[in-house]
């Protein structure tokens, strides 16, 4: 096991709603990655929080959002479900440069299914 | 064109046999590799990483980089029913993020 824990694992949204999920980090890693992963897909980087700031972005639209918070865990919020957002959301802590080595500790993701 | 490249599989293959699995990238400024195993409802671990070109091996895993022709390798001997995974390769774009293949769904059959 990875430290990495997500809530909820499983969801089901209606088009149009919005949803948070959350991701409590590995105990010492202050850096949190979110990806989304659909089916039969390698995951897709959306954003990277470090000291409670946004510190890289994937290309997605502003109505995905996030944030962190002192004790860096972290949350991803998604404005007007669209039924292409169906997918594993994947939060992953790290250690700032710890990019190089792939040291990324997976949670086992919330399962998103917009109906 | 994806930058990372992977055939989706699935690869069945009998116990105890070698297992190659291969990835292609375009971007020649990669210069890290890594490969995550992904079983079904879990979230990916790292297996392995490597810089440049070269071989690396750990235990029954070993990771292979050709710079020259782009292709990325990682070869499991001895296969286990316990191998069967999905199996990720990924190279970092930046400080930030991983880019990531498809993934290979491999399957050992016992």
């Amino acid at each position: 096991e990875t430290g990495v824990t997500q809530s909820p694992t499983h969801l089901i949204k209606t088009r149009g709603q919005q949803v948070t999920l959350r991701c409590s980090s590995q105990s010492g890693h202050n850096t949190v990655s979110w990806y989304q992963q659909a089916l039969g897909q390698g995951p897709q980087f959306i954003f990277q929080y470090y000291r409670e700031e946004e510190n890289g972005r994937g290309n997605f639209p502003p109505r995905f959002s996030g944030l962190q918070f002192p004790n860096y865990s972290s949350e991803l919020n998604v404005n007007a479900l669209e039924l292409d957002d169906s997918a594993l959301y994947l939060c992953a802590s790290s250690l700032v440069g710890g990019m190089n080595t792939g040291e990324l500790f997976f949670g086992e993701g919330s399962r998103l299914t917009v109906l | 064109q994806k930058e990372v490249e992977q055939d989706p599989g699935p690869l069945s293959v009998p116990e105890g046999a070698i297992v190659s699995l291969n990835c292609t990238y375009s971007n020649s400024a990669f210069q890290y590799f890594m490969w995550y195993r992904q079983y079904s409802r879990k979230g990916p671990e790292l297996l392995m990483y490597t810089y440049s070109s070269g071989n690396k091996e750990d235990g029954r895993f070993t990771a292979q980089v050709d710079k020259s022709s782009k292709y990325i390798s990682l070869f499991i001997r001895d296969s286990q029913p316990s191998d069967s995974a999905t199996y990720l390769c990924a190279s970092p774009h930046s400080n930030y993020q991983l880019i990531w293949g498809a993934g290979t769904k491999l399957i050992i059959k016992p």
